[in-house]
């Protein structure tokens, strides 16, 4: 079955320094995706990144980076210089397939960032 | 602003009754996606339409249903709601292939007493 597993719950950072977000998937499908959401406080959900299971790079965006480590199944979200604005819940997400546009979504992880 | 429009914001309503939210996607987006967020199961997929017909479908109760008109907007009706219906309900659009991610609404808080 696909699963989608954040082993942590809440982190702490402090302000402009990195943290990783750890995020691990399982799919017996060759093709698949993975994403990174943001949710603040207010609700909304923010795409931040996307790697794809072909993809030979690391995706980044800005200061976002994925650590696609695809032997390990693990796809671990990189907040750079990390700013009070990235508090929020980060969810780790897996599209399954070409056929296929249905996310499974991990339980997410509260990061704090401390002034 | 992400373009896709959720209506209501916020909607309170007692057991047994029956709502309906609505979602506008993104200009251009002919794939519109229901998910429903709640403390115990978290983020679960519920129904994705495209281009006006049902093309997956998930977690979706019996009294829930959903429907893709022809201008894209989708409306997902409720019934006969019961307490753990309460959660915050997202709808996301994205165009076919979706390889970028979706954009999601900014979210309907259902609240059922």
């Amino acid at each position: 079955a696909q699963k989608i597993t954040q082993t942590q719950p809440g982190m702490f950072v402090q302000e402009k320094e990195a943290v990783t977000l750890d995020c691990t998937y399982d799919t017996s499908d060759p093709s698949y995706g993975l994403f990174w959401y943001k949710q603040p406080s207010s609700g909304e959900m923010i795409f931040l990144i996307y790697q794809g299971s072909y993809d030979q790079q690391n995706a980044t965006e800005g200061r976002y980076s994925l650590n696609f480590q695809k032997a390990r199944k693990s796809a671990n979200l990189v907040i750079s210089a990390s700013q009070l604005g990235d508090s929020a819940m980060y969810f780790c997400a897996m599209r399954e397939g070409p056929g296929t546009y249905k996310y499974i979504f991990g339980t997410g992880t509260r990061l704090k960032v401390l002034a | 602003d992400s373009g896709v429009t959720q209506t209501p914001k916020h909607l309170i309503t007692a057991t047994g009754q029956r709502v309906t939210l609505r979602c506008s996607p993104r200009s251009g987006d002919l794939s519109v996606y229901w998910y429903q967020q709640s403390l115990d199961q978290g983020l679960q997929f519920l129904i994705q339409y495209y281009n006006g017909e049902e093309r997956a479908k998930g977690n979706i109760l019996e009294r829930f249903s959903a429907q893709q008109f022809p201008d894209l907007h989708s409306e997902l009706n409720l019934s006969s709601l019961e307490l753990g219906d309460s959660a915050l309900y997202f709808c996301a659009s994205s165009v076919q292939g979706a390889q970028g991610g979706y954009t999601f609404g900014s979210g309907t808080r259902l609240t059922v007493v």
